[in-house]
């Protein structure tokens, strides 16, 4: 079947822009993380949704970052005001729970000029 | 927070060598996943495991619960095996950034024909 999905799969910005980073986890999972990876840096956890319950917003590193998912479906990053610290690459995974293996999908480079 | 440490932090060896490469943790774990990140940046999952041993192909995974301490081997390398090797541990969730990975830095294997 279909794996996750990000889109876009590159993104350039101006400095002080708001980018919305997209993400379809695979179907019937009912877990979703979104991780970021700053260039030669390892891989630093963001945000986690499960089901119906509140996320788990304790990696966000700024109130300028902030993520939504609707249901079991599609889930949107959204850093406001971006900078150029935000340069990295963002990776989304989906999983069946909390006990799974992750999918991760195929990242979106940020870019902020 | 978890300290995830890995090693070695970069390994050259020729084909058809034997590969370890560790991953110790210092906090308790319900899971270790065992990732593989290719040039590009996708990642797979090659293992979770939370106690014991798995194998799959060429790749076997061991964990040591009680050292707190993983090791990911490669049998008979093929220089398609090049890629970076990311140790992850998972806490037992409630939040707090318990719910998402804590990764290692990883390991930069390349094997040479």
């Amino acid at each position: 079947g279909a794996g996750v999905s990000q889109s876009p799969s590159n993104k350039v910005t101006e400095k002080g822009k708001d980018v919305e980073l997209r993400c379809d986890p695979i179907s019937g999972h009912t877990a979703l993380y979104w991780y970021r990876q700053r260039l030669g840096q390892g891989l630093e956890f963001l945000i986690y949704f499960q089901g119906n319950s509140a996320p788990d917003k304790s990696g966000l590193p700024s109130d300028r970052f902030s993520a939504e998912r609707t249901g079991e479906s599609v889930s949107t990053l959204t850093i406001q005001r971006t900078q150029q610290e935000d340069s990295a690459v963002y990776l989304c995974a989906s999983t069946e729970g909390f006990h799974y293996e992750q999918y991760f999908g195929p990242g979106t480079r940020l870019t902020v000029t | 927070k978890n300290e995830v440490e890995q090693s070695p932090q970069n390994l050259t060896a020729q084909e058809g060598e034997f590969i370890t490469i560790n991953c110790s943790y210092s906090v308790g774990i319900s899971a270790l996943h065992w990732l593989q990140q290719h040039p590009g940046g996708g990642i797979v999952s090659l293992f979770m495991l939370s106690s014991g041993k798995k194998k799959h192909g060429r790749l076997i995974a061991t964990i040591n619960i009680q050292e707190k301490h993983s090791s990911l081997h490669i049998t008979a390398s093929h220089p398609r095996d090049s890629a970076v090797y990311i140790c992850a541990v998972k806490g037992y969730g409630s939040g707090g950034g318990a719910d998402g990975l804590t990764f290692g830095k990883g390991t930069h294997l390349i094997i040479q024909p």
